[in-house]
């Protein structure tokens, strides 16, 4: 059974901290990666998606993704209370069509 | 561009009763998925098509649960009979392809309550 594992927190962070957010999976045959936000009540919104092993920034946002740790991270920037949500770890399974194996997802809560 | 579109967004019955959603994907998206998610955890798959075929139902209940997309466009999910545990959200997604680097793209989601 592919899994994929997150801390269900809640991780609280003060605002304007660094919020980091973890993910491991068991797929070593995995090659892309995605991060999607999903605020109480609401469907999950993709954020990013990471490919290659390294960074990949976008505004206040860096996935770090390392294939041979098995190991991707979400970091959050300037971290605000509009940030609070779940933050969901999403690898699609090698060898399917892009069936999408989801973490329990990481509750983030930033307090001012 | 407008998103993936779900009908109703709300939805209560009871057990044994049968219910429907209906969702229509991004347009040009020939790939369209529907995930149940359970309060607390992350979507599952239950369904995936591929224009008008389906690419995965392995984890698809199929003594209740039923999906089809038949013009490779909207597609519907059914259970008949329900039960208590598919209480959950129904969400569709729609990607533009099948390879694993396309992205998926939720609607709104179908809450479901079976009392």
């Amino acid at each position: 059974q592919k899994e994929v594992e997150q801390n269900s927190g809640p991780l609280s962070v003060p605002e304007g901290a660094i919020a980091s957010l973890n993910c491991t999976y068991s797929d070593r045959g995995s090659q892309s990666f995605f991060w999607y936000r999903q605020y109480s009540g609401k469907s999950p919104e993709l954020i990013m998606s990471i490919y290659s092993n390294g960074d990949k920034e976008d505004g206040r946002f860096t996935a770090q993704l390392n294939k041979a740790s098995q190991y991707v991270s979400l970091l959050i920037r300037d971290s605000q209370p509009s940030d609070s949500a779940t933050y969901l770890c999403a690898v699609p399974l090698s060898g399917g069509y892009n069936k999408l194996i989801f973490g329990a997802g990481t509750r983030l809560a930033v307090h001012p | 561009e407008a998103g993936v579109a779900q009908s109703p967004r709300y939805k209560i019955i009871e057990k044994r009763q049968s219910v429907a959603f209906w969702c229509n994907p991004i347009s040009g998206h020939a790939t369209l998925y529907w995930y149940q998610q359970i309060l607390g955890q992350g979507p599952k798959l239950l369904i995936q098509f591929q224009n008008n075929g389906v690419v995965d139902d392995s984890q698809l209940p199929k003594d209740r649960f039923s999906a089809e997309r038949l013009k490779g466009v909207d597609s519907t999910l059914k259970i008949q009979p329900a039960k208590l545990e598919d209480s959950a959200v129904y969400l569709c997604a729609s990607s533009f392809g099948q390879g694993a680097t396309y992205e998926q793209y939720f609607g709104p989601g179908t809450r479901l309550t079976v009392t």
